[in-house]
């Protein structure tokens, strides 16, 4: 079975283009999140996203916004690119939004460099 | 959220066990403890979680404290492979899938 898939793997942008990243979840799965890594830090949440509905948000500016389509996959767009965007974006699914189960499956990114 | 806090690097010698701590003492009744683990240039891999009661699984086994202050992530028998940046997460069981990740613990594994 397919696992978490991203696309793009590698993109280049300037600062204030936008940029559209796409992730396509393990299918059967209903929920997908969205985290920022920075070099040499740990993934930061951006958006949970379960049932097409937002189901948390995380500390980002209105710049970010996401969305889960009918099937389930989802985009993450991001607007007025600047410097520090620049990261590697991962896009994770589960079956349940539960803490105390489902774990959850990650692809592996979207990295977006902005010059 | 509740924070972890890990060791930056620790270094292991291959086939022998490595134990992982993790100091979480702001942990609620409701977080479960959860560890993923980040080859390089991979996104993160699920590897255990529990609650109170210690856990076992095909990958690792996992030690909470009785106070559920700390755990311990132990890789029984390390490979090259399990080389990489381990994370343990407190998740609330009603918090979705927030995952608050620390900086980890990065794992040397030596020939």
């Amino acid at each position: 079975d397919a696992g978490v898939t991203q696309s793009p793997t590698h993109l280049i942008k300037t600062r204030g283009q936008h940029v559209t990243l796409r992730c396509s979840p393990i299918s059967g799965h209903k929920s997908v999140s969205w985290y920022q890594q920075v070099l040499g830090q740990g993934p930061q949440f951006i958006f949970q996203y379960y049932e097409k509905e937002e189901r948390g948000r995380g500390n980002f500016p209105d710049r970010f916004s996401a969305r889960q389509f009918p099937n389930y996959s989802s985009e993450l767009n991001v607007n007025a690119l600047l410097l520090g965007d620049s990261a590697l974006y991962l896009c994770a699914s589960s079956l349940t939004v539960r803490g105390d189960t489902g774990e959850l499956f990650f692809g592996e990114g979207s990295r977006l460099t902005v010059l | 959220d509740a924070k972890t806090t890990q060791p930056n690097s620790m270094e292991s010698n291959e086939e022998e066990p490595v134990h992982l701590p993790c100091n979480h003492s702001t942990i609620s009744g409701t977080d479960y403890i959860h560890w993923y683990r980040q080859l390089p240039s991979q996104g993160p891999e699920y590897v255990i979680h529990g609650l109170t009661s210690n856990v076992n699984n095909r990958m690792a086994s996992l030690a909470i404290a009785e106070d559920r202050k700390s755990s311990t992530l132990i890789l029984h028998r390390a490979t090259l492979r399990d080389a990489a940046v381990y994370y343990c997460i407190l998740r609330d069981w009603a918090a979705g899938n927030k995952l608050t990740f620390g900086g980890g613990t990065r794992v040397l594994v030596k020939p």
